[in-house]
């Protein structure tokens, strides 16, 4: 059975950092590439980062780029989202979801639960 | 950058009837890489249809995808109980594309 447990999400104050971890279990993580999608209250999905199954390649959408650091630690089996300057637009619950097998041509079967982050001051 | 705008926005139904849900790209797409996804309420989303007309294991017949280029429909053919929720049509690849999502709603 595949899992994607998230976890890290909190109330912050704009400006400040928060680092979300994503764990795998029931597939081989060193082999799939991640994703993270957010989603704010009320709104649709938005798609946030994306990072290759061994961490050479790494995207990530406009509205977060400079500010988001996507990585993975495939000996822990887990994905991370280290987020810098928050703002009050970053309110969202994040989600991960797998990419590719070695690629990231396929979409996106197994899905996490979500974290809630809140942006606040 | 490709924009996917789904049609309706909302789609009032009732069990048993049919639903057809329109997503359109701004440019023409590869259909290999158009996705389906159901949520409800406080759930993740759930993968429906890839490949734009490939169900996913353990999806219900009554779900089918089809389209190419610009134009893509979901279509389920008899609503259930359990169908009524948000669909989003999604682009897949290096990064992804979200359409705004189609309530269907009883």
């Amino acid at each position: 059975q595949v899992q994607l447990v998230e976890s890290g999400g909190d109330v912050v104050q704009p400006g400040r950092s928060l680092r979300l971890s994503c764990t795998v279990s029931g597939i081989t993580f060193s082999s799939y590439g991640m994703h993270w999608v957010r989603q704010a209250p009320g709104k649709g999905l938005e798609w946030v980062a994306v990072i290759s199954y061994d961490g050479s390649k790494i995207y990530y959408a406009e509205s977060v780029k400079g500010r988001f650091t996507i990585s993975r630690d495939n000996s822990k089996n887990t994905l991370y989202l280290q987020m810098n300057s928050l703002r009050v637009e970053d309110t969202a619950v994040y989600y991960c979801a797998n990419s590719g097998y070695y690629n990231f041509l396929s979409a996106n079967d197994y899905w996490g639960q979500g974290t809630l982050v809140t942006v606040s001051s | 950058d490709i924009v996917l705008t789904q049609s309706p926005g909302t789609l009032s139904l009732s069990p048993g009837e049919r639903a057809t849900l329109s997503c359109r790209a701004s440019q023409s797409v590869d259909s290999s890489y158009l996705a389906w996804y159901q949520q409800k309420l406080g759930q993740a989303p759930r993968l429906l249809i890839y490949g734009a007309s490939s169900r996913t294991t353990g999806i219900p017949g009554r779900f089918s995808g089809s389209g190419s280029g610009t134009d893509f429909t979901l279509t389920v053919s008899s609503l259930e109980p359990e169908d009524f929720a948000v669909y989003y049509c999604q682009l897949y690849g290096s990064s992804l594309t979200f359409g705004g999502g189609t309530k269907v709603e009883s």
